[in-house]
C-alpha cells in the first residue's frame, strides 16, 4: 500500500512568485493535515481536511495561503505571492478515525526556498 | 494552549549504549502523547503513542516512554542504541477528540557515534 505521497520534493522560487504544493493521502483516509517547519523551529499545525471540507484552518499563516481537496482526494497547498519567510518543509499527514486514536501517517515533505 | 518542551537540541551516544530524550508537554487535561522519528530523506514515522492505561509505553524498534503525569513528561528511552538510530526525534501532544492536529517539540537530534 503506498503511503502518503508530497510533490515536488524541493521546490526553489523566487519572491513574488507562485508555488503549488501536492499531497496525495493514504486511499480511504479521509482526514488530510498540513504541517510546515520552518528552519530550527517546531512543526507547526496549518489545517485539517475531512474528505473535501475544511475542518480547521486555524494554523494558516495568512490569505497568502490556500489549500483545497476538491473530491476529498488528493490536496494542494498554493503559496501565492511567496515571501522569504515561507521558506521551509511543508508536511502533509493523513489518518483514518478524526478522534485522533489511530495513527497519522506522514509524507516526506516539501522542501520550498523562497530566494 | 499547549506546548511542547525538548530542551536538548542535540544529543550524542555511543552505539550500544542507552540513550533518553526528554519531553514536557503543557496541556490542560490529560494528553496523546506522542514520539515520532525523521530519518534523512523520509517522512515522520510514529515510534509510539500514549492515550490512556499503562504509563510505560513500547514502540518501534525497541523504543518505550514512560508517561509521568506528576512531571507533565513523556521521555523517549532506547536501553542499546543502534547506528540507525541517528535521526530526529520529535515529541508531540494532541487534544482528546482533536483528531490528529497535533502540537510538536522542536525536535532533538541524536547522533550515534561507532
Amino acid at each position: 500500500e503506498a503511503g502518503v505521497t508530497q510533490f515536488p520534493s524541493h521546490s526553489v522560487i523566487e519572491k513574488g512568485q507562485t508555488v503549488t504544493l501536492r499531497c496525495d493521502p493514504i486511499s480511504g483516509h479521509d482526514n488530510l493535515y498540513w504541517y510546515r517547519r520552518v528552519m530550527g523551529k517546531e512543526i507547526k499545525f496549518l489545517l485539517h481536511f475531512v474528505k473535501e471540507s475544511k475542518q480547521d484552518e486555524s494554523g494558516m499563516p495568512n490569505n497568502r495561503f490556500l489549500a483545497e481537496r476538491t473530491g476529498g482526494t488528493y490536496s494542494t497547498l498554493k503559496v501565492q505571492p511567496a515571501e522569504l519567510e515561507d521558506s521551509g518543509v511543508y508536511f502533509c499527514a493523513s489518518s483514518q478515525d478524526i478522534k485522533g486514536s489511530t495513527e497519522a501517517f506522514f509524507g516526506q515533505g516539501t522542501r520550498l526556498t523562497v530566494v | 494552549a499547549q506546548s511542547v518542551t525538548q530542551p536538548d537540541i542535540h544529543i550524542t551516544v555511543s552505539e550500544g549504549a542507552s540513550m533518553e530524550l526528554r519531553c514536557n508537554y503543557s496541556y490542560g487535561a490529560t494528553p496523546y502523547l506522542f514520539w515520532y522519528v525523521q530519518s534523512p530523506g523520509q517522512g515522520l514515522q510514529l515510534l509510539l503513542k500514549y492515550f490512556s492505561g499503562d504509563t510505560l509505553v513500547q514502540g518501534i524498534k525497541g523504543f518505550e516512554a514512560e508517561f509521568k503525569r506528576s512531571q507533565s513528561s513523556f521521555n523517549l528511552r532506547k536501553p542499546s542504541v543502534h547506528w540507525s538510530d541517528a535521526a530526529e526525534y520529535f515529541c508531540a501532544v494532541g487534544q482528546r477528540g482533536g483528531g490528529n492536529k497535533l502540537t510538536f517539540g522542536t525536535g532533538t537530534q541524536l547522533k550515534v557515534e561507532l
